[in-house]
């Protein structure tokens, strides 16, 4: 049973917009969560987090927003950028962090 | 450049060999993990040291044996594995819990 859940595999965003990526999950006890961004070849790389007792954080052109009673969590990229395209992974945390399968953003020229 | 440095890049062994895979981290994190990640798949948990401690196990079988010889030195030994053990192995560290993990690049290893 997938406790975070991503089920978009694969999304493709115009350069210049908004890309939108959403993660569900079903542990109610999850009270920290992250986003990773992965290139081929390389580890993830850490994006940003938030705690359960916030319902935004913002960092650049990345912004996460949580939604616990719908236990919803979402990251927006803006402006999307031809290096944004990656693998992201969402990731949730009680006592150890649990990821969600991936979804790969492609920016188009 | 990745802070968190794990060696080899690339192991291919034998089912009957005895192997290591290293990791480094001179960020002054308290928490070390390995990860196993098969390809499409996210990564999954298989030990987590704390203070040089073990912490958590993820019933990995026991050809799989973590050491922490420090608190900048994680060590995975792999003995006798079986070809589905063939996968990406993760190394990450961070300041504790609720804090982002930093991973390596990881070493691919490949069971013959």
């Amino acid at each position: 049973d997938q406790q975070v859940k991503q089920n978009s595999p694969s999304l493709s965003v115009q350069e210049g917009r908004i890309s939108i990526l959403n993660c569900d999950y079903t542990n109610s006890m999850f009270d920290y969560f992250l986003w990773y961004k992965k290139y081929p070849a390389e580890g993830p790389t850490f994006l940003i987090s938030i705690s359960s007792i916030k319902d935004k954080n913002e960092d650049g052109r990345f912004t996460v927003f949580l939604n616990k009673s719908a236990k919803h969590l979402s990251l927006h990229i803006v402006p999307s950028q031809p290096g944004d395209s990656a693998v992201y992974f969402c990731a949730a945390s009680d006592d150890k962090i649990i990821f969600g399968k991936g979804t790969r953003l492609h920016i188009l020229p | 450049d990745t802070e968190v440095t794990q060696t080899p890049k690339h192991l291919v062994m034998g089912m009957t060999n005895k192997k290591s895979l290293k990791c480094e981290q001179h960020m002054g994190h308290r928490a070390m993990y390995w990860y196993k990640q098969k390809a499409k798949k996210p990564p999954e948990l298989m030990f987590v040291y704390s203070y040089e401690k073990l912490s958590i196990n993820e019933s990995v079988p026991s050809r799989f044996s973590p050491e922490c010889p420090n608190s900048s030195l994680l060590n995975l030994h792999l003995h006798a594995l079986q070809p589905e053990d063939s996968a990406l192995y993760l190394c990450a560290s961070s300041q504790g819990h609720n804090q982002p993990q930093h991973f390596g690049d990881g070493t691919r290893l490949s069971i013959l």
